[in-house]
């Protein structure tokens, strides 16, 4: 398998505009994470899926964010509109279950670099 | 307020020398905890995993030690090598939670 595929794997945008980050997650996982790196607070956990359902989206900063599974293989996060703020790197990551057990765990994208001018 | 705590944001270690690096919490409900390491210009790769019933696991080079008194674990590597050198993310979550919270990492130079 590929592995998880994100794109673009770089994004420089000027604020106010609107960006998607795509995902495409391993085949067979049915939890899709999207997660958020910055310097000063590490990995967050934005939002994650199981079987297409968004679960928990309590970690989306605000209403400007979004985020979509329409089917297995394929999610979105958007910004609408951006800002400068947003600056950092999106991973997505998939599952095959939580990741709780001893033998599974969430697999991560290289991540999309996201900068707002 | 962050659950998860790396409270150094770099180390630097020789070649052949121990690394340890370390993660607090402060949720008494976590109970598995996971190092993940990640290279630049790449998504951080799964490193090792420990749950609460046990307060030492090992992987080779790599052990992870917890104390749950403490609700502190750490990471240890030894003898450490060059290619260690990465950014370490320690996460803690528990079976109900169904994610995890992640420290902000700490950066790690093995120097040759």
């Amino acid at each position: 398998d590929a592995g998880v595929i994100q794109s673009p794997r770089h994004e420089v945008t000027e604020m106010g505009q609107e960006v998607t980050l795509r995902c495409k997650p391993i085949s067979g996982h049915d939890y899709l994470f999207w997660y958020r790196q910055t310097m000063m607070r590490g990995l967050e956990l934005l939002i994650y899926f199981n079987n297409n359902v968004p679960i928990d989206d309590s970690g989306m900063p605000e209403d400007r964010f979004s985020a979509k599974m329409p089917n297995a293989s394929f999610s979105t996060l958007k910004i609408q509109p951006s800002e400068p703020r947003d600056s950092a790197v999106y991973f997505c990551a998939s599952s095959p279950s939580p990741g709780l057990g001893l033998t599974d765990t969430q697999y991560f994208g290289p991540g999309t670099r996201l900068t707002v001018l | 307020d962050q659950q998860v705590k790396q409270n150094s944001p770099s180390l630097s270690v020789q070649e052949g020398r121990i690394s340890i690096l370390n993660c607090d919490y402060t949720n008494s409900m976590f109970d598995y905890f996971l190092w993940y390491k990640k290279y630049p210009a790449e998504g951080p790769t799964f490193l090792i995993s420990i749950s609460s019933i046990k307060d030492k696991n090992e992987d080779g080079r790599f052990t992870v030690f917890l104390n749950k008194s403490a609700k502190h674990l750490s990471l240890h590597i030894v003898p450490s090598q060059p290619g260690d050198s990465a950014v370490y993310f320690c996460a803690a979550s528990a079976k109900n939670f169904n994610k995890f919270y992640f420290g902000s990492g700490t950066k790690l130079n093995v120097k040759p």
